[in-house]
């Protein structure tokens, strides 16, 4: 079976940075991915590792340890805008195993 | 490009009524994903097509859903009856053979089950 952890809700400040951790703990890996969701919205891909190390992408970056089943998104330089729910999910062969998701809240 | 689109938005019924959601993928996508999401989870795969092929639909619970997609491009998943539990976003995703690393949502079906 597959066991994704992440924090259920986080606030920060505009302007801040925040750190969304992902533990996992699943049969067979692909990859990790992180999804943007907007309430009442379909989820977005912002970012994909399949190799240990930091993948950045402009105010977001994404990391992965596979031998610690561990996974962090990193948000910097906060606006409104980004205050959603960010879902971790880990591929194994073909299908997508999603955690439950952390909604972050930005504060002006 | 256009987005995946699905139909409708919104659906509220009574139970042991039938409903369908449909979906038109992106084109050219092969793969073709149905997802329920129930609030505060994240999405569970139902089934997955390959062109007009369900090749995963392990997590299907085959008693009151079924799904098809016959000419391998759009897809109706139906639940027949429904029952109050159904009630929950209703996804559809798509993505291709060669980058399904990347999975497109669509804005999905929410359905109410009174």
């Amino acid at each position: 079976g597959q066991n994704i952890d992440q924090p259920t809700e986080m606030t920060a400040t505009e302007g801040a940075i925040v750190q969304i951790n992902c533990t996992y703990q699943t049969s067979g890996f692909n990859g990790l991915f992180w999804y943007q969701q907007h309430a009442g919205e379909a989820p977005t891909f912002l970012s994909y590792n399949v190799l240990d190390g930091l993948e950045e992408k402009g105010r977001f970056s994404s990391f992965l340890s596979r031998s610690k089943g561990y996974s962090y998104l990193l948000l910097k330089e906060l606006q409104m805008k980004d205050s959603a729910s960010y879902l971790c999910a880990v591929k194994s062969d073909y299908k997508l195993s999603f955690g439950a998701g952390t909604t972050v809240t930005v504060r002006a | 490009e256009a987005g995946v689109v699905q139909s409708p938005r919104y659906k509220i019924i009574e139970k042991k009524q039938p409903v369908a959601f449909w979906c038109n993928p992106i084109s050219g996508h092969n793969t073709l994903y149905w997802y329920r999401q129930n609030l505060g989870q994240g999405p569970e795969l139902l089934i997955r097509y390959e062109n007009e092929e369900a090749v995963d639909d392990s997590q299907l619970p085959k008693d009151r859903f079924s799904a098809e997609r016959l000419k391998g491009v759009d897809s109706t998943l139906k639940i027949q009856p429904a029952e109050l539990g159904d009630s929950a976003v209703y996804l559809c995703a798509s993505s291709t053979r060669d980058r399904d690393n990347e999975q497109f949502f669509g804005p999905g079906t929410r359905l109410t089950v009174l």
